[in-house]
């Protein structure tokens, strides 16, 4: 159980187009879904808070128009890079939590984006 | 806030060796620790998990972890380590109460050699 899943797993796209992510949990409903971005042999940090049917909430530097966030379900949420430029290229991580999980976090499998 | 510290970026370890990864935390209230693990170009795993009880854990692929209150620590063991044990290795914290983000520490590249 609690199973999440990405998609797509990797992107490739030119510079100024924009991309989007999904994010889905699977076997759960998810109150809450987190998005992270991950550089080369670095932790995970997080971008963005998510609850459904209400506005991100996003962590300090994080551009909220630059990384647009939906959360429309129980079950997804996406992560739209808009106007993608080569710095955007990095791993982005999603993971959803359900209302008796006690903080617990599940993850997805990852998304690789480039940006050429 | 609550904050996590790896201190090992890098622990070198021979196969069937027992090794342990230090985790440290720093948090004013009560917390739930997690041990993740990371294979290349892959999300999170979770590997254990402290809520409440017994202060030895006990996860997935042989590895078990003590919480010591006392030293605000959380360190990941294992008896005999294999090659595909080769990883990233990432410990978390969140508050056991309310709303709160889960803080990763840097991670700790477990290299496991023959």
């Amino acid at each position: 159980g609690a199973v999440v899943s990405q998609h797509p797993s990797w992107v490739i796209c030119k510079s100024g187009t924009s991309v989007k992510i999904e994010c889905r949990s699977l076997d759960f409903q998810a109150t809450t879904m987190f998005w992270y971005r991950q550089f080369p042999k670095q932790s995970l940090m997080l971008m963005a808070t998510s609850n459904e049917g209400s506005k991100a909430t996003y962590e300090q530097g994080v551009e909220k128009d630059k990384f647009l966030i939906n959360h429309a379900s129980l079950t997804l949420s996406t992560l739209t890079v808009t106007s993608a430029h080569p710095e955007d290229s990095s791993f982005y991580i999603c993971s959803a939590s359900h209302a008796e999980g006690a903080n617990e976090q599940f993850f997805g499998p990852g998304t690789r984006l480039t940006v050429l | 806030a609550q904050s996590v510290t790896q201190l090992d970026s890098q622990v070198p370890v021979f196969e069937e060796a027992p090794v342990e990864l230090r985790c440290n935390y720093s948090s004013s209230v009560s917390v739930y620790l997690f041990w993740y693990v990371q294979y290349p170009n892959q999300g999170l795993q979770l590997l254990l998990k402290y809520l409440s009880g017994s202060t030895l854990v006990k996860g997935i692929n042989g590895f078990e972890a003590e919480f010591n209150k006392s030293q605000t620590s959380f360190h990941l063991r294992k008896p005999s380590v294999h090659i595909s044990d080769t990883a990233e290795y990432f410990c978390a914290v969140t508050l056991n109460s309310g709303y709160s983000t889960l803080t990763f520490g840097k991670g700790t590249m477990l290299l496991v050699s023959p």
